[in-house]
């Protein structure tokens, strides 16, 4: 059973804080990795994406990927009140499947 | 405005009812999904569509059937629904599927199996 691991929190940080959200994932040939953001509520939507080892910065978030620790985390620089939500890990490990992970709640203070 | 759009949003039942739960998208998208979000769970994906006419299994496919007819469309029918179905319900699309595109969701249906 391919499974996608993530600590559900909460996780809470003070405003202007480094939010640091981790996973790892079971299938070594998996092949995509996605963080998404999700408020109370409503749906799912993309915050990131990374395919390749190391890291990829967009704004004040940071996606770190090391296939041989089999691990992704998302990184929130100056964290804001506004990012408070649950933040999903999905993994693309083909075939047309996503597996996502449970979430991590994060509550950041203002 | 690109949208995925879900119908009904809420919805309370019987055991054995029949019901379909609409999916629609906008955006041209060869493929779309279903997932169920249970709390604890996650998203687990019930079924997916990479065309019209081509339909496979998710995860937790038991209970459930779809269609695809046209692109654009992508129904969720339970046949005989039951307590063990009440769950939150998304449908998402996505251009090329699901390896390199992020996913659209739709605003979930929420459904009450009594």
């Amino acid at each position: 059973q391919k499974e996608v691991e993530q600590n559900s929190g909460p996780l809470s940080v003070p405003e202007g804080a480094i939010a640091s959200l981790n996973c790892t994932y079971s299938d070594r040939g998996s092949q995509s990795f996605f963080w998404y953001r999700q408020y109370s509520g409503k749906s799912p939507e993309l915050i990131m994406f990374i395919y390749s080892n190391g890291d990829k910065e967009d704004g004040r978030f940071t996606a770190q990927l090391n296939k041989a620790s089999q691990y992704v985390s998302l990184l929130i620089r100056d964290s804001q009140p506004s990012d408070s939500a649950t933040y999903l890990c999905a993994v693309y490990t083909g075939g047309f499947k996503t597996i996502f992970g449970a979430g991590t709640r994060l509550f950041v203070k203002a | 405005e690109a949208q995925v759009t879900q119908n009904p949003r809420y919805l309370i039942t019987v055991t054995g009812k029949k019901l379909t739960v609409t999916c629609s998208q906008n955006m041209n998208h060869e493929y779309m999904s279903w997932y169920r979000q249970d709390p604890g769970l996650g998203l687990r994906q019930i079924y997916y569509s990479m065309n019209v006419e081509v339909t496979d299994k998710g995860d937790v496919p038991e209970g459930y059937k779809v269609s695809r007819k046209e692109k654009r469309n992508f129904p969720l029918i339970l046949e005989s629904p039951s307590p063990n179905q009440t769950s939150l319900y998304f449908c998402a699309s996505s251009n090329t599927g699901p390896q390199s595109n992020e996913q659209f969701f739709g605003p979930g249906t929420r459904l009450t199996v009594l």
